[in-house]
């Protein structure tokens, strides 16, 4: 019953490089989603993922890139990282039905740009 | 486009006395609407939902949120607090994605803090 999972908890970076952050599902949800949590802000959709192969921009997509090759993994990267980009990252999944349904969310990444 | 406003930081209620987070939203068509709570480190989880049908839906925890249309409200409600429901609340509404999808915009959170 592992549901989803993020990795890691925390990370340290300098401006500049290039950092992945990693997301797992154990349901088969078809949609998946990363979002940036930051004071005042609330959470922000950075991008989704409907399928594998299928991905879009959300709010704040910029210096962002996402990959959906498998239906169970939505990794996100930062292409140079940015003192901006310090933020709590969560990813979560939902199931592909005919109604709204709720996302479930991963425990977040602590990420820190210095 | 889908928003929703919640207009208190934070909300301060003593143990035992009922407890009210507000949420207003704004919607091109049908509201779907949602709750969520955040405890400290870690993720969101899902409190409740209101897609149709009864204006009073009950959740987890004892909670329940009030629909009104006419007034653009979804406030989060629960009648008797507890110090464990010290939390982030957030509001949510779904804005459509493709045929049967569904992504969340969220509200900014309000913290709240139950005394004892």
């Amino acid at each position: 019953d592992a549901g989803i999972t993020q990795s890691p908890r925390y990370k340290i970076t300098e401006t500049g490089r290039q950092v992945t952050l990693m997301c797992h599902q154990t349901w088969s949800h078809s949609y998946m989603f990363w979002y940036r949590q930051d004071l005042g802000h609330g959470l922000r959709l950075i991008y989704y993922s409907a399928a594998a192969d299928i991905t879009d921009k959300g709010e704040v997509p910029d210096g962002y890139v996402v990959s959906r090759s498998k239906t169970e993994n939505f990794p996100l990267t930062l292409e140079s990282a940015t003192r901006s980009q310090t933020s709590v990252y969560f990813c979560a999944s939902s199931e592909r039905t005919g109604g709204y349904e709720k996302l479930f969310f991963g425990s977040g990444t602590q990420l820190s740009v210095l | 486009a889908q928003s929703v406003a919640q207009p208190e930081d934070q909300v301060n209620v003593a143990e035992g006395n009922p407890l009210t987070v507000k949420c207003t939203y704004s919607v091109s068509g049908n509201p779907y609407l949602f709750w969520y709570v955040q405890y400290p480190n870690r993720g969101l989880q899902f409190l409740l939902k209101y897609i149709t049908g009864d204006n009073l839906v009950k959740g987890s925890y004892g909670f329940e949120a009030e629909f009104n249309k006419s007034q653009t409200s979804f406030h989060l409600k629960k009648p008797s607090a507890l110090v464990s429901d010290s939390a982030l609340y957030f509001c949510a509404v779904g804005d459509p994605i493709m045929e049967y999808g569904n992504k969340l915009v969220f509200g900014a959170g309000t913290i709240l803090r139950v005394k004892s």
